[in-house]
């Protein structure tokens, strides 16, 4: 079963809207982290925003939110006011367990912002 | 503030070479953790390094294999390069314990010819 699914290889928004990325996440370890990354063409992968399994709140960046809902394993990305700059590939990750480093990734989701 | 650099930018090889690609860690970073990225793929990670030792490895055959220094940098070497070792070579470095964040670095675009 995969790890992390993302399940729109593209999505696309017109600019100052929002646009929600979805994520949903398998695990049996109680203790796991998830992030979103950002990646342009350029081919860096940019940190975008981190949520523990453990946080009563959901994670808050700026324009970026994570919407985590534990019970059905999902961990959605909504960008606010959205920037002709926001255009890239979007990757969900999940780090599964405490002593670890390793992040698995999802394919991913390519968001095009028109005028 | 100097992120993460890795060198060199494209790299193009024939099968059966060997490759060494280079990262320099964030400034301030200890731990230095290599991922491959496949065209239109998620990264998978390789390995990661900390102290100068291996101290997690993912699902990567013994072709690849990689080194850390005393100033924190790292190579990666992969061996008898095959055509599916074309990938974007993506470097991360974070701070050694466990469960900082990783900053990563633009990628080496590798391509096997």
């Amino acid at each position: 079963a995969q790890k992390i699914t993302q399940t729109q290889p593209g999505m696309f928004v017109q600019e100052k809207e929002a646009v929600t990325l979805d994520c949903t996440y398998d695990t049996s370890d109680p203790s796991y982290g998830l992030f979103w990354y950002k990646q342009p063409s350029s081919g860096e992968m940019i940190f975008l925003i981190y949520q523990g399994s453990y946080d009563q709140q959901n994670a808050t960046e700026g324009r970026y939110s994570l919407n985590f809902q534990k019970a059905r394993k999902s961990a959605n990305l909504v960008i606010s006011a959205s920037q002709l700059g926001d255009s890239a590939m979007y990757f969900c990750a999940m780090r599964e367990g405490d002593n670890t480093d390793k992040l698995i990734f999802g394919t991913g989701t390519r968001l095009q912002v028109f005028p | 503030d100097a992120g993460v650099t890795q060198s060199p930018t494209h790299l193009i090889k024939t099968r059966g070479q060997q490759v060494t690609l280079r990262c320099s860690p964030k400034s301030g970073h200890d731990t230095v953790s290599w991922y491959q990225q496949a065209l239109g793929q998620g990264p998978q990670f390789i390995f990661q390094y900390y102290e100068e030792e291996e101290r997690q490895r993912g699902n990567f055959p013994d072709r690849f294999s990689g080194h850390q220094f005393p100033n924190y940098s790292s190579e990666l070497n992969v061996n008898a390069l095959l055509l599916g070792d074309s990938a974007l070579y993506l470097c991360a470095s974070s701070l050694g314990q466990f469960n900082q964040p990783q900053h990563f670095g633009d990628g080496t675009r590798l391509s096997i010819l």
